[in-house]
């Protein structure tokens, strides 16, 4: 059993089009990250969230902590090639030990 | 280098042998942890280092799976009697102390037990 599930697991869409990846859990976590990772590399953060509703932009992404801190999204506007990866949601279970979600394999098609 | 290194990069054994997997974290990270990712799929926690120490080893999967870091620095995972559910990539990451949350990956060992 996933502690962290998202979703849709493949996303395939045109270049321009925007997208939601979600993270959700059963549990409550203290925070919630976003990595993104390339074939060949590890996993690169891309952002903490921390406060229930909180809302984070970087760029064209936007990221949402749920209110109950049990889940989480990210939105790409108008997505590029270059957004191409496996974004992966991850949640610390006690002060160290991070648990990832099974990831989101995303491909923007030219 | 500026970042976390592991060596080496791919490892192709044959099952029953043992095989070691290095991390050389950032310097001055006092924070170490191993991560296994099967492929495509999220990270697995194997196992966490404060300096030497390993203050939770609840992921190794088996008593076939142990680490050691030794000067606050490098740190091996070593794996025993390799089967085939061992083939995967072998993940290592470094965080400046236990309560700073962003961790910095190696670029991973990709394991292939035959």
């Amino acid at each position: 059993t996933q502690l962290l599930e998202q979703s849709p697991q493949f996303l395939s869409i045109q270049e321009g089009e925007n997208l939601t990846v979600y993270c959700n859990s059963s549990s409550v976590f203290s925070s919630l990250q976003w990595y993104r990772q390339e074939p060949g590399e590890g996993p690169v953060l891309l952002v903490t969230v921390v406060t229930g509703g909180e809302v984070k932009k970087l760029k064209r992404l936007t990221f949402q902590f749920g209110d109950a801190r049990k889940d989480s999204s990210l939105h790409i506007t108008a997505a590029q090639t270059g957004d191409t990866g496996l974004y992966l949601c991850a949640g610390f279970q006690g002060a160290q030990k991070l648990v990832f979600g099974q990831g989101t394999r995303l491909t923007i098609n030219p | 280098g500026a970042g976390v290194s592991q060596s080496p990069s791919n490892k192709v054994t044959e099952k029953g042998k043992d095989v070691e997997l290095r991390c050389d974290p950032i310097s001055g990270h006092t924070a170490l942890y191993w991560y296994r990712q099967s492929l495509g799929q999220g990270l697995e926690f194997l196992i966490y280092f404060q300096g030497n120490s390993a203050p939770d080893k609840s992921g190794l999967p088996s008593d076939r799976f142990s680490a050691e870091r030794t000067g606050g620095s490098v740190s091996t995972l070593t794996i025993q009697r390799t089967q085939q559910e061992d083939s995967a990539v072998y993940l290592c990451a470094s965080s400046l102390s236990p309560g700073v949350t962003e961790q910095f990956f190696g670029p991973g060992t990709r394991l292939t037990v035959l």
